[in-house]
């Protein structure tokens, strides 16, 4: 059975860092290309970070670039988003999945509020 | 904002067809393949359309997907109540600060 699940969603305040986790299993990690994708309270889903497993390219969306970081742990099969300097605006839903779309986690809530 | 256009709402009767539209531009669905996606809030994006029109195991083929110059569209027949959510088409965007996934604006379809 395929699982991806997501952890380290919490409330901090702006300005403050978050690393997120996503541990895989039920598939080849380490060939899959994978995606971060977000959903602020009340809006549509959001793109927000791209990682080739081959190449270790990585791609962002503007609304985060110089302050996210996404990367994997093969050995680990899991994927990590770095937050830094949050902004209320980054308050949301954060799903992992593969970037084909096949696979999704259930998401962790990230909330980003004084 | 996004660079992909849906209508807000769609809506239609048991047994229905609905189709939702999906507009984009010459450097996202004009030059990439689309994909579309249901999502109930709260639980985790199913994808139903990939590659214009191909759809993953397990998905019925009362979805289907078509894609026509810069504009895309799924329809969804013999409507039937669980297949009330919200829909996202998705594609590459081709922007000169370097590629981006981009979701359309969704679409809450209702079944009357």
């Amino acid at each position: 059975e395929v699982q991806l699940v997501e952890s380290g969603g919490r409330l901090v305040q702006p300005g403050e860092s978050l690393r997120l986790s996503c541990v895989v299993s039920g598939f080849t990690f380490s060939t899959h290309n994978m995606k971060w994708v977000r959903q602020a309270p009340g809006k549509g889903l959001e793109w927000v970070s791209f990682l080739n497993s081959r190449t270790g390219t990585v791609y962002y969306a503007d609304s985060v670039k110089g302050r996210f970081t996404i990367s994997r742990d093969n050995a680990k099969n899991a994927l990590f988003l770095q937050m830094n300097s949050l902004r209320n605006d980054d308050t949301g839903v954060y799903y992992c999945a593969t970037d084909s779309g096949d696979y999704w986690g259930q998401g962790t809530l990230v909330t980003v509020s004084s | 904002q996004s660079l992909l256009t849906q209508p807000p709402s769609a809506s239609g009767t048991p047994g229905q067809r609905v189709t939702i539209s999906c507009s984009g531009s010459s450097s996202n669905i004009g030059t990439n393949t689309v994909d579309w996606y249901q999502h109930l809030p709260g639980t985790a994006p199913k994808l139903l359309i990939y590659s214009n029109n191909q759809r993953p195991s397990g998905v019925p083929d009362r979805f289907s997907g078509s894609k026509s110059g810069t504009s895309a569209s799924l329809a969804i027949s013999g409507l039937q109540s669980e297949d009330e959510a919200d829909y996202y088409c998705a594609t590459w965007d081709d922007s000169p600060n370097g590629p981006n996934y981009v979701f359309g604006t969704g679409t809450k379809v209702t079944v009357l």
